[in-house]
């Protein structure tokens, strides 16, 4: 079965500076990757996601995410946080089996923003 | 557009009091699911439904859970009886069916049991 570790429970960027939040996986095929943004009291909110094709996918809001199969990784970045980026992250598997719409989660990153 | 509407927002009842969440899917949307977020669990999918049909129900609990997709534009989840494990944010989401791994979310239902 498909899995998503996300190892970083909680990460503190200060406005301005990169983030990177990291994301690896576990699939026997080609994974389908997602990451997806909550906002507190909120749904879930696609960010990107990557199929196939270039390794590296721009998402909204500036995010971008690449995958590297020899580490079996999906990590996000953003090169400059803003205060609206405040959220929880996360990482997501597509099973193709089901056309890539059951997605198996990871715990998620929570992000802080400070000034 | 309207997005994904999930109701009640917020429920608190007894333990052992049967509970109904509502959601209502995208026009369009051929999909729909049912998580649970938790402290502990992170995201769970409970039920995944496919032009109104259940695909995988391997993510519900137990038999005191069960949901129904009428027609493509109402779903329910269902508890009965509660128990204050179930205390949880319940998402119902839903996509095109397109392949495209897009889930639209609703906002959640808060459910506590006492």
């Amino acid at each position: 079965a498909q899995s998503v570790t996300q190892p970083d429970i909680h990460i503190t960027v200060s406005e301005g500076a990169s983030l990177e939040l990291r994301c690896n996986y576990s699939y026997g095929a080609t994974p389908y990757l997602f990451w997806y943004v909550q906002s507190p009291g909120q749904g879930l909110q696609l960010l990107l996601k990557y199929f196939s094709g270039d390794t590296l996918v721009q998402g909204i809001k500036g995010f971008e995410a690449e995958f590297k199969r020899s580490q079996s990784s999906f990590n996000l970045r953003k090169p400059s946080v803003h205060w609206s980026d405040a959220a929880e992250y996360f990482c997501a598997v597509g099973e193709t089996n089901f056309g890539n719409e059951k997605l198996t989660f990871g715990t998620g990153t929570r992000l802080t923003i400070i000034p | 557009d309207a997005g994904v509407i999930q109701s009640p927002r917020h429920e608190v009842t007894e333990m052992g009091q049967e509970v109904t969440l509502r959601c209502k899917p995208i026009s369009g949307h051929n999909s729909l699911f049912w998580y649970r977020q938790t402290m502990m669990r992170g995201l769970e999918l409970l039920i995944y439904f496919n032009n109104n049909v259940p695909i995988d129900d391997s993510g519900m609990p137990e038999d005191r859970f069960s949901a129904k997709m009428p027609n493509a534009s109402f779903s329910t989840l269902k508890i009965q009886p509660s128990e204050p494990r179930d205390s949880a944010v319940y998402f119902c989401a839903s996509s095109l069916g397109s392949r495209t791994g897009e889930l639209f979310f609703g906002e959640g239902s808060r459910l506590t049991v006492l």
